[in-house]
């Protein structure tokens, strides 16, 4: 059974810092790795997805990376924003099927 | 623009009665849907696959007869809370795969129940 842990669970940094969040999954059977922004009461806006067969993805700020032999996957952020303040979801595709991480509560103080 | 309409949005209701809440997928037909829920401060959950013509099928521990999934056409899933009690108070969320090319999948943006 696919598990995914995130780590840190929450993170409170200065703008202007460049920060990283974990993923890691137990089977590597994947189509895709996905990350997702949540806002507070909110839906989810896509931000990145890797296919099983990609290392990585960029997106302005923003690059995830993927490797399925470990089990892992980061989402960098590049100069982090007040604005960028949210819980970041990661999710493996197993089929359409998303199995969710716990998510990382990020705040980013002026 | 959404690809993908959920509603409502949030409702409230009193115990003992049913909610149902609607998917549609607006530009693009969508044989499989996805139902998640996300109780406060959890991640989200896969409650059950809705097939187009077809049962839906539940994830381990989800009862099928009070979460009732009806995909009746290519673009429209609904989900039926039955009976709701405040434990099913929670984030409903649908998706579906955009199946034509390697999209994401698209989410509505989720239905907050609050049973009282």
């Amino acid at each position: 059974k696919q598990e995914v842990t995130q780590i840190p669970a929450a993170l409170s940094v200065p703008e202007g810092e460049n920060l990283v969040l974990n993923c890691s999954f137990t089977d590597s059977a994947i189509y895709n790795l996905q990350w997702f922004r949540q806002d507070p009461g909110k839906g989810l806006t896509s931000l990145l997805l890797i296919q099983s067969s990609q290392r990585e993805q960029t997106s302005g700020r923003l690059n995830a990376s993927l490797d399925k032999s470990s089990g892992r996957s980061t989402l960098y952020i590049a100069a982090s924003q007040p604005g960028d303040s949210a819980t970041y979801l990661c999710a493996a595709d197993q089929g359409g099927k998303l199995i969710f991480g716990q998510g990382t509560e990020l705040s980013v103080k002026p | 623009g959404a690809v993908v309409s959920q509603h409502p949005s949030w409702v409230i209701c009193k115990s003992g009665t049913s909610v149902k809440i609607e998917c549609r997928s607006l530009d693009f037909q969508a044989t499989t849907m996805f139902w998640y829920r996300q109780f406060p401060k959890q991640s989200l959950m896969l409650m059950a696959t809705s097939n187009e013509g077809s049962k839906a099928t539940y994830e381990q521990g989800v009862e099928k007869d009070k979460f009732l999934i009806n995909h009746a056409s290519l673009t429209l899933s609904t989900l039926t809370v039955t009976s709701a009690h405040p434990e099913d108070s929670s984030f409903y969320i649908c998706s579906a795969p955009r199946q034509v090319d390697n999209s994401p999948l698209h989410f509505g943006n989720g239905t907050r129940l609050t049973v009282t």
